[in-house]
């Protein structure tokens, strides 16, 4: 079946660093990849979704400049958290799709905690 | 815009019981597809069942079944022979075109 594989799964960085989070799919061409958030015990929050080759559109409310997302190959997506501070610290799940059949894949995310 | 609304925050069950999960979805769009996700503690997202709308036939996946009334707007998923390994959150989510949408999810947990 489909894999995505997103790195690293924990992070720790200190505050005002930048730090890279990666999503690949390993076994398909993903047209399509989303970034989420998700708070302790809460939904997933869409932060951005991702063509390749193209802008991300980020969702209302997702600054842009922090969030940079970067999708250069159908098999990578990547998501910089820049200028990091304590409350960006959250959980981050990537997911990918082929197009094909409504089929999503999800990576098996980041913890993310800036000190 | 679409949204999809879970009713029940947590819910529990017995080992080896049947236990219905809840979902109603709004959308105008007449092509969509729905899904139950499964986010045990480690937090992968696991797809536990997937509909697509144009078919009036529930899907079904081993103990996993869903009913799924279009009409409605409507899709519970049905957990027969609960195991303890069921207990898990467990997010309703609806996708039309580019646009992928999450209910706010159930924590079921299975009691021995």
């Amino acid at each position: 079946g489909a894999v995505v594989s997103q790195h690293p799964s924990r992070v720790i960085c200190k505050s005002g660093t930048s730090v890279k989070i990666e999503c690949r799919s390993l076994d398909f061409q993903a047209t399509t990849m989303f970034w989420y958030r998700q708070f302790p015990k809460q939904s997933l929050m869409l932060m951005a979704t991702s063509n390749e080759g193209s802008k991300a559109t980020y969702e209302q409310g997702v600054e842009k400049d922090k969030f940079l997302i970067n999708h250069a190959s159908l098999t990578l997506s990547t998501l910089t958290v820049t200028s990091a501070h304590p409350e960006d610290s959250s959980f981050y799940i990537c997911s990918a799709s082929s197009g094909q059949s409504y089929g999503y894949t999800f990576g098996s995310g980041t913890r993310l905690t800036v000190v | 815009a679409q949204t999809v609304t879970q009713s029940q925050p947590e819910m529990s069950v017995q080992e080896a019981e049947t236990v219905t999960l809840s979902c109603t979805y709004d959308t105008s769009e007449s092509n969509y597809y729905l899904f139950w996700y499964k986010q045990p503690p480690s937090r992968q997202m696991i797809l536990v069942i997937r509909q697509e709308a144009y078919k009036q036939q529930n899907a079904t996946e081993n103990r996993f079944s869903v009913n799924f009334q279009k009409a409605a707007k409507s899709f519970s998923l049905k957990i027969s022979d609960s195991q303890l390994g069921d207990t898990a959150m467990y997010f309703c989510a609806f996708a039309t075109g580019n646009q992928f949408y999450f209910g706010t999810g159930t924590s079921l947990t299975v009691i021995p």
